[in-house]
């Protein structure tokens, strides 16, 4: 059983504030690093697939970086807006292919 | 833009019946993947799917589960004896054929076992 851990369970910030959560994934076998956007009522939106150690994503305010040998990822949010208010998932793709997904950050932005 | 669909959104049925859960993944792709989410659990892996046939299961995928892509448009989940356990949200999924592709969810079909 592939152990994926996302911490914190759950994070409320100020709008405006930055913020960051955390993925760790077992260091062997990766394949491929996924982050996931899931707000409620809706269905999980993928932020970024990541690969490369050292790799680094960017889309608008939300940024990623991966570590692969160490086996963890971080999510940033620069700026936090109401809308950035979701479950923050993160997959590890493995040499098996399927995705394996950690329990989810969730965050609240107050405005 | 091309989306996944899923229905129903929510089915209630009793212990034992029969459900099927349908999903249309987008036209293009190649890989289809059933995922659950039991209430405040995490989203498990249940099945791939690749080129007609399982690619992978999970131990969660017994023989009380099956899926197939009747007509090349659909892809069903099928519970041949449903059980209070199975109650959860089920996730429909689809990628391209790149490996690393992203995964493109479905809204979700909420079952209710009673």
């Amino acid at each position: 059983i592939l152990n994926v851990e996302q911490s914190p369970q759950s994070l409320h910030v100020q709008e405006g504030d930055s913020t960051n959560f955390t993925c760790s994934f077992p260091s062997s076998n990766f394949y491929a690093l996924h982050w996931y956007r899931w707000e409620t009522a809706k269905s999980p939106e993928a932020l970024f697939v990541m690969t490369l150690n050292g790799d680094e994503k960017k889309k608008g305010r939300i940024s990623a970086t991966l570590n692969t040998k160490e086996g963890y990822s971080y999510l940033y949010i620069k700026g936090s807006q109401p809308e950035d208010s979701a479950t923050y998932l993160c997959a590890f793709q493995g040499s098996a292919r399927q995705l394996t997904f950690g329990s989810g950050t969730q965050l609240t932005v107050l405005p | 833009e091309p989306e996944v669909t899923q229905t129903p959104s929510h089915q209630v049925t009793q212990m034992g019946q029969e459900v099927i859960l349908r999903c249309v993944p987008i036209s293009n792709h190649l890989y289809f993947y059933w995922y659950r989410q039991i209430l405040g659990q995490k989203v498990e892996f249940l099945v791939s799917f690749y080129n007609n046939e399982i690619s992978e299961k999970s131990e969660i995928f017994d023989d009380q589960f099956s899926v197939e892509r009747p007509d090349g448009s659909n892809f069903t989940l099928k519970i041949r004896s449903t059980k209070l356990e199975d109650s959860a949200m089920y996730f429909c999924a689809s990628r391209t054929g790149q490996n690393t592709g992203e995964l493109f969810f479905g809204e979700g079909s909420r079952l209710t076992v009673l």
